[in-house]
């Protein structure tokens, strides 16, 4: 099975600082890539997704993320945080020939005025 | 927003009762997904289904059990539900495997079992 690791339960970041959440998955073969946004006591949405076309991918509210197949990871990142980045984010994968979704633990992000 | 409906929202049970959740979406998606949320494990796979009477168990399914008669409605039951299963449920559907196709969420349901 697929596991993915994401650093740090809790990052807390000022407002306008940058804004990086790590993520490394474990797989021989890159699988697809996702990082999911979660605000209180709402369900999850997808904030991007990486499938083997550009290693560098932007996706909705500034964020983008970058593949590293060396590194196996897929660290999510926003140059400037926002209060209302204010949330929780989860890294999910799934390989590329079967429809199983594996998810990180999670991280909160605290965004101090 | 995908067309994901949970119900009911929120459901407090008693142990040993069982219990259903239902979800249903309105986006034809072939795959659909029950998963549940619990502080420091993200979100683990109970079960999925990849068609109609398709179904298949994921990481967490004991003490579940799922349907699926028509395309748009997935059911999940707690068979005889323990404290352990307080949790936030969500369904989730997906489109396709080729494409990457993400999966979209419901507003999830949340569970109590005293």
């Amino acid at each position: 099975a697929q596991s993915v690791t994401q650093l740090g339960s809790h990052v807390s970041v000022s407002e306008g600082a940058l804004v990086l959440l790590r993520c490394n998955y474990s797989s021989s073969v890159p699988p697809y890539l996702f990082w999911y946004v979660q605000y209180p006591n709402q369900g999850l949405q997808l904030l991007l997704k990486y499938t083997s076309a550009a290693t560098l991918v932007k996706g909705i509210n500034g964020f983008e993320a970058e593949f590293k197949k060396s590194e196996t990871s897929f660290h999510l990142t926003k140059p400037s945080a926002h209060m209302s980045d204010a949330a929780e984010y989860f890294c999910a994968v799934r390989p590329y020939n079967f429809n199983k979704f594996y998810f990180g633990s999670g991280t909160k992000l605290n965004v101090k005025p | 927003d995908a067309g994901i409906t949970q119900s009911p929202r929120h459901k407090v049970t008693e142990t040993g009762t069982p219990v259903t959740l239902r979800c249903h979406q309105t986006e034809n998606h072939r795959y659909m997904y029950w998963y549940r949320q619990d502080p420091g494990h993200g979100l683990r796979l109970i079960h999925y289904s990849y068609g109609v009477k398709d179904t298949d168990k994921g990481e967490v399914s004991d003490g579940y059990s799922v349907s699926r008669s028509k395309t748009e409605d997935f059911l999940l039951t707690l068979e005889s539900a323990t404290s352990s299963q307080t949790s936030v449920y969500f369904c989730a559907i997906s489109e396709a495997t080729g494409e990457g196709s993400p999966l979209h969420f419901g507003n999830g349901t949340r569970l109590t079992v005293t």
